[in-house]
């Protein structure tokens, strides 16, 4: 079974500068899907960037863009120029792409980002 | 606007009591989760249904079941209610297309506490 392991459970950033969450995983599969989502104090969780195995390039969105290390099992999110409404809880997640009908998101503990003004 | 919509924000039930705990997705998508989030532990996956009338156990079912008759509603339902079920429940979808992995839309959950 897949397991994701978030291992730093609070982490605090000035606003405007940078701030990268770590994310392992293991999993014997070779093709497979990451993601991070964001949990905001008013709790609806979003997608924020998603990265596919096969893909060599890190997914970038705006301010939000991953290291992904394929060999490591390791995807680490790195937000650029932090703001205020980037403080909530980060889960990293792994969802198989051969699981077939039955796929479903593997989250770790997750993360809780505080930005100081 | 795609929504995943739970039914109640915040609800207070009884010991022994029989919950329901209703999830609606407007998306059309073929998958549905429920989730418990609990502080230190992260999401944990309760049940899942990948069509009508299908559901598969995730990894803590015991305690609960589940009903999906329509594709867009999938119920989540506490038999008796303990006070170890108090927690945040999570709904979520999701499309499925062979060989495409999807994210999932989430509801805003519902906060339940058992007395």
């Amino acid at each position: 079974a897949q397991t994701v392991t978030q291992s730093q459970p609070e982490m605090s950033v000035q606003e405007a500068e940078t701030v990268t969450l770590s994310c392992t995983y293991d999993t014997s599969e070779s093709d497979y899907y990451l993601f991070w989502y964001k949990q905001p104090p008013s709790r609806q969780m979003i997608l924020v960037i998603r990265q596919e195995a096969y893909k060599q390039q890190n997914a970038t969105e705006n301010r939000f863009s991953v290291n992904f290390q394929k060999a490591a099992k390791s995807f680490s999110l790195k937000i650029s120029d932090s703001q205020l409404g980037d403080a909530a809880m980060y889960f990293c997640a792994y969802r198989s792409a051969t699981a077939g009908a039955n796929s479903k998101l593997t989250f770790g503990k997750g993360i809780t980002l505080s930005v100081r003004p | 606007d795609v929504k995943v919509t739970q039914s109640s924000r915040y609800l207070v039930k009884r010991t022994g009591e029989k919950v329901f705990l209703e999830c609606v997705q407007d998306m059309d998508h073929e998958n549905m989760f429920w989730y418990r989030q609990d502080p230190g532990l992260g999401l944990r996956l309760i049940y899942f249904s990948y069509d009508v009338k299908m559901k598969e156990k995730g990894d803590i079912p015991e305690g609960y079941s589940v009903s999906r008759e329509k594709k867009e509603r999938f119920s989540l339902i506490l038999e008796s209610a303990s006070t170890n079920q108090t927690s945040m429940y999570l709904c979520a979808s999701s499309p499925y297309r062979a060989g495409v992995s999807y994210g999932y839309t989430f509801g805003s959950g519902t906060r339940l506490t058992v007395v």
